[in-house]
């Protein structure tokens, strides 16, 4: 079974600390995603990665920033958190190719409160 | 682009009554459709998916969908609920060469005693 495990579940930081958040695969996939998700609007893509040191903006990268400098992790960086980054943070992966047609494995999720 | 609605936020139904989450999809290529379910505190967990085949797929916990392409919709049903199914569960789609999925907004589905 794949598995993805993120750092925390839950997460509670002060306004203007720089805040990681972790996600690891063990099943070799190329891509990995960071989602947030807040009641009502479902879930928005923050970036997502291809491959080793390689990202894409999703729809809402403002105050984020990401790294992977190895295929298995991926982080989530919070350069200066803010309370409107209070949310549930869902990192998942997915591996290439047509056979599972994008099929993606999410995390438990690591809730963040931002004071 | 691709875009996905669900067409209800919230559904409450009693235990052992049938159960029909509805989601329309909009897209200008071959999709693929997913259906998650996450639990309280949880993360998504695939229920099922169409990628080619039989228009009907059945998935986890006796869930199964229906994939139309006149009507653009993949419906996800269950005959008979119970409490434990009470979960928010959302609709995705992919297609192309984009490996990004999008998702809907989500259905609350509440199962009452």
């Amino acid at each position: 079974d794949v598995k993805v495990t993120q750092s925390s579940r839950y997460l509670v930081k002060r306004t203007g600390e720089k805040v990681f958040l972790e996600c690891v695969q063990d099943m070799d996939h190329e891509n990995m995603f960071w989602y947030r998700q807040d009641p009502g609007l479902g879930l928005r893509l923050i970036y997502f990665s291809y491959d080793v040191k390689m990202k894409e903006k999703g729809d809402i990268p403002e105050g984020y920033s990401v790294s992977r400098e190895k295929k298995e992790r991926f982080s989530l960086i919070l350069e200066s958190a803010s309370t409107n980054q209070t949310s549930m943070y869902l990192c998942a992966s997915s591996y290439p190719g047509t056979s599972g047609r994008n099929e993606q494995f999410f995390g438990p999720g690591t809730r963040l409160t931002v004071l | 682009a691709q875009s996905v609605t669900q067409l209800d936020s919230q559904v409450p139904v009693f235990e052992e009554a049938p159960v029909e989450l509805r989601c329309n999809y909009s897209s200008s290529v071959s999709v693929y459709l997913f259906w998650y379910v996450q639990y309280p505190n949880q993360g998504l967990q695939l229920l099922l998916k169409y990628l080619s085949g039989s228009t009907l797929v059945k998935g986890i916990n006796g869930f199964e969908a229906e994939f139309n392409k006149s009507q653009t919709s993949f419906h996800l049903r269950k005959p008979s609920v119970h409490i434990s199914d009470t979960a928010e569960y959302f609709c995705a789609v992919s297609g192309g060469s984009n490996y990004k999925l999008t998702f809907g907004k989500g259905t609350l589905l509440t199962v009452n005693p």
